[in-house]
């Protein structure tokens, strides 16, 4: 079955960029379309953004231009770059397949201090 | 950006019993190709939301029948038929059809 993992710091300093990877297995890559979602503590979640098998992406309008996403296929992984971040950014982040999040990843928890 | 207000955001439910949560949205969620893009999910604690039900009633493989959906346009709700303590959670109910896609606050179900 198709199974995300999601990888990166778990610490970033605030005014610099975070990266986190997602690993896909189970599926290809380019099958599909790839989303992040993230979960404040003790908040809800908030949809980043997501990127299609064509490479074209979509990111949350609330985040401005602070968001990358990317794919890599030779590693079926897609990427998260989130620049200028601050403690507002801290949370844990999900990649899931498809807008409609049908699978998730396990998360990874990014602090921002 | 479409609101989606959850209620109750806290549910104490007895063993057996049914449950209800509604998802309110400020615009319709029925997209231009006919379809309403309105999912659910269950958040276990300590583990990544898992979805339950996609386009407002139809359930994932593997998801209990005591779990349905139902709605239409902006009114939806999540009905569990009997609750079972694997059922205790967060609900979060998220629309897929304008951008950027949103989410419900959360609803907190726990057994009393």
């Amino acid at each position: 079955q198709v199974q995300l993992q999601e990888s990166g710091p778990g610490l970033v300093k605030p005014s610099e960029t975070l990266s986190l990877t997602c690993t896909v297995s189970g599926a290809s890559i380019s099958s599909s379309y790839w989303s992040w979602i993230r979960q404040p503590p003790g908040k809800g979640l908030e949809y980043i953004g997501h990127i299609h098998n064509s490479g074209s992406t979509s990111s949350n309008p609330s985040l401005k231009s602070r968001v990358t996403i990317s794919l890599d296929t030779s590693k079926s992984q897609i990427s998260l770059k989130l620049s200028t971040v601050t403690a507002a950014d801290t949370a844990v982040y999900y990649c899931a397949r498809r807008g409609g999040a049908d699978v998730w990843g396990q998360g990874t928890t990014v602090t921002v201090s | 950006d479409v609101v989606m207000t959850q209620s109750p955001l806290s549910l104490p439910v007895t063993l057996g019993q049914p449950a209800s949560i509604s998802c309110i949205s400020t615009q319709s969620l029925v997209n231009s190709d006919g379809n309403t893009y309105l999912h659910w999910f269950q958040q276990r604690p300590g583990q990544s939301p898992r979805r339950l039900i996609y386009q407002v009633s139809k359930r994932e493989s593997g998801v209990p029948d005591r779990f349905s959906g139902s709605g239409s346009g902006t009114d939806f709700t999540l009905i569990i038929s009997r609750v079972e303590a694997e059922d205790v959670g967060v609900y979060h109910c998220m629309q897929g059809t304008h951008w950027p896609y949103t989410f419900g606050q959360g609803t907190k179900l726990e057994i009393k």
